[in-house]
């Protein structure tokens, strides 16, 4: 089945840093890939659709600003949390699209960030 | 707009018994919904989808668009069944939206 790797599974920052996520499709390529945001013991919440070669498409309440999204080749797209602060501490998890007839999404292991 | 709601947070059945898992949604098209699974330790994955109407590991989920429902059900639970559980619908821009999720314990 199709591959999706995020890196770093973990990473811990200070607050006021930035740090980038990637999401990579290892074995298809992906035009679109999504980001979510898991709160402890709560659902998947779709932060972005992320668009190879275009702007991404956040959903509403979500700060493009503060969560920016680059969708540079067909095989990466990077979620960069800038100014981070501790409310910022989650899981973030990223999925594509291999087969756009089937729907089926294809999820990374997800990174979870600390932000101290 | 869109939601998927799954009332039940946890769900403990006994091994053997049957097992349903609720999903409720709202959404104004026409919905494609999804049944993901995330056992321990390990990603999330698909389970199965309305569409091909399949039979996964012994689950399957009907589509009721009257009830605006898709159950995942089965008829005797086992050990491995024990993982979360999330319902997903897909919309018209094919974002997914995904329910709470469930908590299956499979007592042995």
């Amino acid at each position: 089945g199709a591959v999706v790797s995020q890196h770093p599974s973990r990473v811990i920052c200070k607050s006021g840093t930035s740090v980038k996520i990637e999401c990579r499709s290892l074995d298809f390529q992906a035009t679109t890939m999504f980001w979510y945001r898991q709160f402890p013991k709560q659902s998947l919440m779709l932060m972005a659709t992320s668009n190879e070669g275009s702007k991404a498409t956040y959903e509403q309440g979500v700060e493009k600003d503060k969560f920016l999204i680059n969708h540079a080749s067909l095989t990466l797209s990077t979620l960069t949390v800038t100014s981070a602060h501790p409310e910022d501490s989650s899981f973030y998890i990223c999925s594509a699209r291999h087969d756009p007839n089937t729907g089926e999404l294809f999820f990374g292991e997800g990174s979870r960030l600390t932000v101290l | 707009a869109q939601r998927v709601t799954q009332p039940e947070k946890l769900l403990s059945v006994f091994k053997g018994a049957p097992v349903e898992l609720k999903c409720n949604y709202s959404y104004s098209g026409s919905p494609e919904l999804f049944w993901y699974v995330q056992y321990s330790r390990q990603r999330l994955q698909l389970l199965l989808r309305h569409i091909s109407r399949e039979s996964i590991k012994g689950f399957t989920a009907d589509l009721n668009k009257g009830e605006t429902s898709f159950h995942l059900k089965k008829p005797f639970a086992q050990e491995e069944d024990s993982a979360m559980y999330y319902c997903a619908l897909r919309g018209t821009g094919n974002q997914f939206y995904f329910g709470t999720g469930t908590s299956l314990t499979v007592i042995p």
